[in-house]
């Protein structure tokens, strides 16, 4: 059965500066995607970014890059220029042949004014 | 473009009390529908999911069942609801499986309280 390992619970980063969020996964399929959410207190789940596995290019959105390395089965994320509104809970999340989306227990990201 | 929606945001419930949570989607036809529930501190947990009207397949054994209507409906029910119930219910889309399925994306869900 596939698995997502969040291991730091929370993190915190000053405004404007850059955070790296990790997150490592266990799988034995070829194709997969991989996915950041974001949730806010509002508790909606919110998709951040999207890596298909069998590109080899990193996937970035605006301030939100990952650092992709499939060989160690580790799927990051870089948050630039660290807003406010960046405050949430993140989940790194997996998806594979099956229909369902398998989560990591996720990581609470705190931005300090 | 997509919308998804949920109802009702909130429900507080007495135990042995029957359950039905909607949701549906706007701007998209034979979408593939989920439901997961979040409990309190912890990731997401698959309970159903429907690749078209009347499928639905189950994930995980309890006490609650879905159904899917229409099309863009699907709902999520119980006869009697029981304590462990109590989580933060949420719905998502997909692509079907024609145009890939790959990413979800997920309503403002719904935060049960049975008591």
């Amino acid at each position: 059965a596939q698995t997502v390992t969040q291991s730091q619970p929370e993190m915190s980063v000053q405004e404007a500066e850059t955070v790296t969020l990790s997150c490592t996964y266990d799988t034995s399929e070829s194709d997969y995607y991989l996915f950041w959410y974001k949730q806010p207190p509002s508790r909606q789940m919110i998709l951040v970014i999207r890596q298909e596995a069998y590109k080899q290019q990193n996937a970035t959105e605006n301030r939100f890059s990952v650092n992709f390395q499939k060989a160690a089965k580790s799927f990051s994320l870089k948050i630039s220029d660290s807003q406010l509104g960046d405050a949430a809970m993140y989940f790194c999340a997996y998806k594979g042949g099956s229909e369902k989306l398998v989560f990591g227990k996720g990581m609470k990201l705190t931005v300090n004014p | 473009s997509q919308t998804i929606h949920q109802w009702p945001a909130t429900l507080v419930q007495p135990v042995g009390s029957p359950l039905s949570l909607e949701c549906t989607v706007e701007g998209t036809s034979n979408p593939n529908l989920y439901w997961y529930r979040q409990a309190a501190g912890r990731g997401l947990q698959l309970l159903f999911y429907s690749v078209g009207i009347g499928q639905i397949s189950s994930e995980v054994p309890q006490n609650l069942s879905a159904s899917r209507p229409q099309d863009r409906q699907f709902i999520l029910s119980s006869k009697k609801l029981l304590l462990s119930d109590s989580g933060f219910y949420l719905c998502a889309w997909s692509k079907g499986l024609a145009e890939g399925t790959d990413t979800q994306y997920f309503g403002p869900g719904t935060r049960l309280t049975v008591l």
